[in-house]
């Protein structure tokens, strides 16, 4: 099955830092998406993007599917931006979404 | 609008039980999808339900079932549970079968001893 890979594993920002987050992903995907779950176990969908670029906000997206890459950016962070981000793919003709392990974020004021 | 719901929040199981998890989806949608997270790890998908009907599983054991309602709602069974089976249980729904319109619900902690 498709791997997906995130990095970093762990990040610790200030208050008003930017940060690039990383998603690889070993296969051609038809769905991609970035997640967000808050301390308490919350998922909230931030985007999908199976290839180019969007924009929410202090977040924006890029997908790169030909080098099979997604990046997440968060700039001016907030504490309230603390907790998990995912990463989850879906290969062509599987549907099944395959999540990374995701990057922990700590965000101190 | 109302969101997608799970019931209970959380749970303590004895190794070998059965239990049963309940989710509620948001309004307008006939499709409801499962996972689990274990502790420090992605969600996992375990299977999809789209009126009324599995449509799609992962790579989970049959003892791990489930049922779709005619409201949309869903119940996920596990029989004979494992301490591998302590983990989050997340639900979510939507309005059909892309998984990018999916809504999560707040999840359900179980726990087994």
């Amino acid at each position: 099955g498709i791997q997906v890979e995130q990095s970093p594993p762990d990040l610790i920002l200030q208050e008003g830092a930017n940060s690039t987050l990383r998603c690889n992903f070993s296969d051609s995907v038809n769905n991609l998406q970035w997640f967000h779950q808050n301390p308490w176990g919350q998922l909230i969908n931030l985007f999908y993007i199976p290839s180019g670029t969007k924009q929410n906000g202090r977040l924006s997206a890029t997908t790169v599917a030909t080098e099979r890459y997604s990046l997440l950016y968060i700039s001016s962070s907030q504490t309230t931006d603390s907790g998990v981000y995912f990463c989850a793919a879906e290969m062509i003709r599987s549907y099944i979404p395959t999540f990374g392990r995701g990057t922990s974020l700590i965000v101190h004021p | 609008e109302t969101g997608v719901t799970q019931s209970p929040t959380h749970l303590i199981k004895t190794r070998g039980q059965q239990v049963t998890l309940r989710c509620s989806s948001q309004s307008g949608h006939n499709t409801v999808s499962w996972y689990q997270q274990a502790l420090g790890q992605g969600p996992q998908f375990i299977f999809q339900y789209y009126r009324e009907e599995e449509n799609g599983r992962g790579n989970f054991p049959p003892r791990f079932s489930g049922l779709q309602f005619p409201n949309y709602s869903s119940e996920l069974n596990v029989n004979a549970l494992e301490l591998d089976d302590s983990a989050l249980y997340l639900c979510a729904s939507s309005p059909g079968t892309d998984t990018y319109e999916q809504y999560f619900g707040p999840g359900t902690r179980l726990t087994v001893t």
